[in-house]
């Protein structure tokens, strides 16, 4: 069970927008900043999103984020098929001390 | 550029050992902490904590206190984690990443624990 609230799956059609939602609480999104990271099959994470809204160097434009209260959202507009891949939100939670991440979201361009 | 460069894959026996390599290059090494993360099979990533390769202060989860720890090698820029008394679950992909934020991530070591 992950401390952060992601959707297991979402879809869409190519040049289509998505979004994808993570919910958190006080203790983490609603006090410290959100990342983003993309994972295509068999690679490791990549980050995307840093600091809530800040695309990473290298990231187009497509890809942004952005942060209301306790919960964070990454859009993802333009879609394309190399966009298919595993989505996780992650953050700092002075709670437990610890960086806790979403449980990921898979996202099929249909 | 900055690369992270994890050392090969393991095969451990339930109860024991594991050591992971991490060799950074393109930075400043003792300027960043290095972070552990792991991801089990088809499962999400998990924290397990963070080295300040400046100081050798560490930080880790929780669930993790006790059976892991982490040190860093300044001379050759090599973080390093180690597990022990493994167990079948802790059989996943075992990440470095600089932060923060975690932009530069190692290419995995599969950690797989079977008796």
């Amino acid at each position: 069970q992950s401390v952060l609230t992601q959707p297991p799956s979402v879809s869409a059609a190519p040049s289509q927008k998505v979004t994808i939602s993570c919910s958190g609480s006080s203790s983490n999104i609603g006090d410290h900043y959100v990342s983003w990271y993309q994972q295509l099959p068999g690679t490791a994470p990549k980050l995307l999103i840093y600091d809530d809204n800040k695309r990473y160097s290298g990231i187009p434009d497509r890809f942004s984020g952005s942060k209301s209260g306790t919960s964070a959202t990454l859009a993802i507009t333009g879609l394309q098929t190399g966009d298919e891949a595993d989505y996780y939100c992650g953050v700092w939670d002075h709670s437990l001390s610890a960086e806790v991440f979403g449980g990921g979201t898979k996202l099929t361009v249909l | 550029q900055v690369h992270l460069v994890q050392s090969g894959a393991e095969v451990k026996k339930p109860g024991a050992s594991v050591k992971v390599s991490c060799k950074a290059s393109g930075y400043i090494f003792t300027r960043y902490y290095i972070q552990w993360v792991r991801q089990a099979p088809g499962q999400g990533l998990e924290w397990i904590g963070w080295i300040n390769p400046d100081s050798g202060d560490t930080k880790f989860a929780q669930k993790f206190q006790g059976r892991v720890t982490m040190t860093s090698d300044t001379s050759i820029n090599t973080a390093y984690v180690e597990l022990s008394s493994l167990r079948s679950d802790d059989t996943a992909v075992y990440y470095c990443t600089r932060s923060s934020p975690l932009d530069s991530w190692g290419q995995g070591t599969l950690v797989n624990v079977s008796s």
